[in-house]
């Protein structure tokens, strides 16, 4: 069965740095997304992305984070000066029809910001 | 937005036990889905049922998207089972692209 695949599994940064985590959606896949969950609290939604651009965005998704497909296959979120508060689990989910299908989540990335 | 809750919060059972997981949601929905996080942070989907029942193995779920709400059934609980469950839902109300709301999930220990 395809499979949402992430990279790195875990990252460790010093605050003020960007990092970019990276996701490989399902092939044939048209929406992506990204999740955050702050150890011992539920999954949030960050971003949607779709045709090529931002299609919803939550409150927590502010000016340091941004997102890009960069070629067929990746999509990427950036944070670009990372904060202690920035450390969570990442998760990266796609699917073939938005809202009418179900979404397929990645492994998740775990950052931890020092 | 749409409210997602669930119940129990917590809950501890001895290994064969049944159980039944509920997550109430405040709109009508065009997706909902239940999910296992394991013990090292995955998500593993479980259910894609925005109406009706589904079985598969052990687990089974039923939602009845008139009443808002769904029911995740888990029988003969194995010690795998445990972990937290969530219930994450799509409103009906909201664009294409829609991210899912999670509720906050039931934490499920399974005792040998």
């Amino acid at each position: 069965e395809p499979e949402v695949t992430q990279t790195p599994s875990h990252q460790v940064t010093q605050m003020g740095q960007e990092v970019i985590l990276r996701c490989v959606p399902i092939s044939n896949h048209l929406y992506f997304y990204w999740y955050r969950q702050i150890l011992g609290q539920k999954v949030e939604f960050l971003v949607s992305f779709y045709n090529n651009e931002i299609s919803e965005k939550s409150e927590i998704f502010d000016d340091q984070f941004s997102v890009e497909r960069p070629d067929g296959s990746n999509f990427t979120l950036k944070i670009r000066s990372t904060k202690l508060e920035d450390s969570a689990m990442y998760f990266c989910a796609s699917s073939a029809q938005g809202r009418n299908s179900p979404l397929h989540f990645g492994n998740g990335t775990r950052l931890t910001v020092t | 937005g749409i409210q997602v809750e669930q119940s129990p919060p917590d809950l501890i059972l001895q290994e064969g036990a049944n159980s039944t997981l509920r997550c109430n949601f405040s709109d009508s929905v065009n997706n909902l889905q239940w999910f296992h996080q394991n013990p090292w942070g995955q998500l593993i989907n479980l259910f894609y049922i925005p109406s009706g029942t589904k079985q598969n193995g052990r687990l089974s779920a039923t939602t009845v998207a008139t009443e808002r709400y769904s029911l995740l059934y888990i029988s003969s609980s194995q010690t795998t089972d445990s972990g937290v469950y969530f219930c994450a839902v799509v409103a009906s109300s909201g664009g294409g692209a829609d991210g899912l709301t999670f509720g906050k999930g039931t934490h499920l220990i399974i005792q040998p």
